[in-house]
């Protein structure tokens, strides 16, 4: 079965740091590029951070631009996402998601179950 | 950045009708759009991609058109199971962004 499963949420004060992992299974997960994608709660979906399969182009949304870094591990089957100077608002549950290899232009087909990140004092 | 804007935001409906979400980008996007259904608790899931093509295991009663500034998605007929949040989804390819719209409700009537 193609899997993602997140983990590594938590609460964590303001300012604080956070190690996400996100463990694939069911795929070549080298063959993919994947993506982070965050909720806070009761709003829509923001696009974090993109890698791509060989982790030679990554890409951050200026919200989380010099605070957070992306990395992955082909040989683990894992993802990663370094959260550092933890604000309020970075509050959310965390995906990780795969870019699809079927769509010419990006879109996710598999996404974890997510992992609640809070940042509270 | 390109901002995409669902209407409504809401909607109520019943089980059997035709139901039409529009998605509109402040600017021309191609066909670079897709369309996810998301349930309470739940990771968002892949219904449309490339503004038109059907995501493999999605029934058929799910479709999307559109390019450049404005895309639809439709149910043609609204089943239980549909009762949802829906989001589009647009790709910038440079600089690297991607946006999603605001979403919309579907409600039982």
């Amino acid at each position: 079965e193609v899997q993602l499963v997140e983990s590594g949420g938590g609460l964590v004060q303001p300012g604080g740091s956070l190690r996400l992992s996100c463990a694939a299974s069911g795929f070549t997960f080298s063959s993919y590029s994947m993506n982070w994608v965050r909720q806070a709660p009761g709003k829509g979906l923001e696009w974090v951070s993109y890698i791509s399969s060989s982790s030679s182009t990554i890409y951050y949304a200026d919200s989380v631009k010099g605070r957070f870094t992306i990395s992955r591990d082909n040989a683990k089957n894992s993802l990663y996402l370094q959260m550092n100077s933890l604000r309020d608002e970075d509050t959310a549950v965390y995906y990780c998601a795969r870019r699809s290899l079927q769509a010419v232009e990006c879109a996710f087909d598999i996404w974890g179950q997510g992992t609640m990140v809070t940042v509270s004092s | 950045a390109i901002q995409l804007t669902q209407s409504p935001s809401s909607l109520s409906a019943s089980v059997g009708d035709r139901v039409t979400i529009t998605c509109r980008a402040s600017q021309g996007i191609s066909s670079a759009l897709a369309w996810y259904q998301q349930k309470p608790g739940k990771a968002p899931k892949l219904l449309i991609y490339d503004a038109s093509s059907l995501e493999s295991g999605v029934p058929s009663r799910f479709s999307g058109s559109g390019s450049g500034t404005d895309f639809t998605l439709t149910i043609s007929s609204l089943q239980p199971e549909d009762f949802a949040t829906y989001y589009c989804q647009q790709f910038n390819s440079y600089p690297h962004r991607l946006t999603f719209g605001g979403g919309t409700k579907v409600e039982i009537k």
